[in-house]
């Protein structure tokens, strides 16, 4: 298995701007999870799906953030418009059964929002 | 809302030793707790989970303790070597979510 895909790996957007990640999670997995990492405040949960229903989604910052998963092989995390302060890693992990279970996670996508 | 305090931001260790890492948290008890590991530039990566009613879990060289009195687990890694350093994290999962915590980071000195 190829693991948990993300896409772009790096991002670098004017203010303002909307950007879109990208993530596959691993085949199989029924739970997904989007996380932000900062150095001031760690890797905080942005939200995540069961069975592609979003199930939490009180990590999410403001309205400005907004994530879908369409189906079980694909999730994306928009954030419109951009501000300097969503510079951060952007994670997404899954899991076989659910919010506690082993997390397996991608390599991130590394935004910078000038 | 659950807070979490890895002991400390970063620990240097001499090769050969064994590294000490805490989680201390507050509030609620975990169901249980999950230590990754994470290198510079990727994702944390799964190691040990361990769960309330445990009170030690061993992999290989590593060992992790839970002490639901005391609110505190510890990971040890025995014998480490330059190739264990890297940052720590602890994850709590309470009332089905899971918190990491800021991690610690761990420098084996040849």
């Amino acid at each position: 298995d190829a693991g948990v895909i993300q896409s772009p790996r790096h991002e670098v957007t004017e203010m303002g701007q909307e950007v879109t990640l990208r993530c596959k999670p691993i085949s199989g997995h029924n739970s997904l999870f989007w996380y932000r990492q900062t150095m001031m405040r760690g890797l905080e949960l942005l939200i995540y799906f069961n069975n592609n229903v979003p199930i939490d989604d009180s990590g999410m910052p403001e309205d400005r953030f907004s994530a879908k998963m369409p189906n079980a092989s694909f999730s994306t995390l928009k954030i419109q418009p951009s501000e300097p302060r969503d510079s951060a890693v952007y994670f997404c992990a899954s899991s076989f059964k659910g919010g506690g279970e082993t997390q397996y996670f991608g390599p991130g996508t590394r935004l910078l929002v000038l | 809302s659950q807070k979490i305090e890895q002991n400390s931001e970063a620990l240097n260790i001499q090769e050969g030793k064994t590294a000490t890492l805490t989680c201390n948290y507050t509030n609620y008890s975990p169901a249980y707790l999950q230590w990754y590991r994470q290198d510079p530039g990727r994702g944390p990566v799964f190691l040990l989970l361990i769960r309330e009613n445990e009170k030690e879990k061993r992999k290989e060289r590593l060992k992790v303790t839970f002490d639901t009195t005391l609110k505190q687990s510890l990971f040890h890694i025995t014998a480490s070597q330059p190739a264990d350093s890297a940052t720590y994290l602890c994850a709590l999962y309470v009332y089905q979510k899971v918190t990491f915590g800021t991690g610690t980071k761990l420098q084996v000195i040849p």
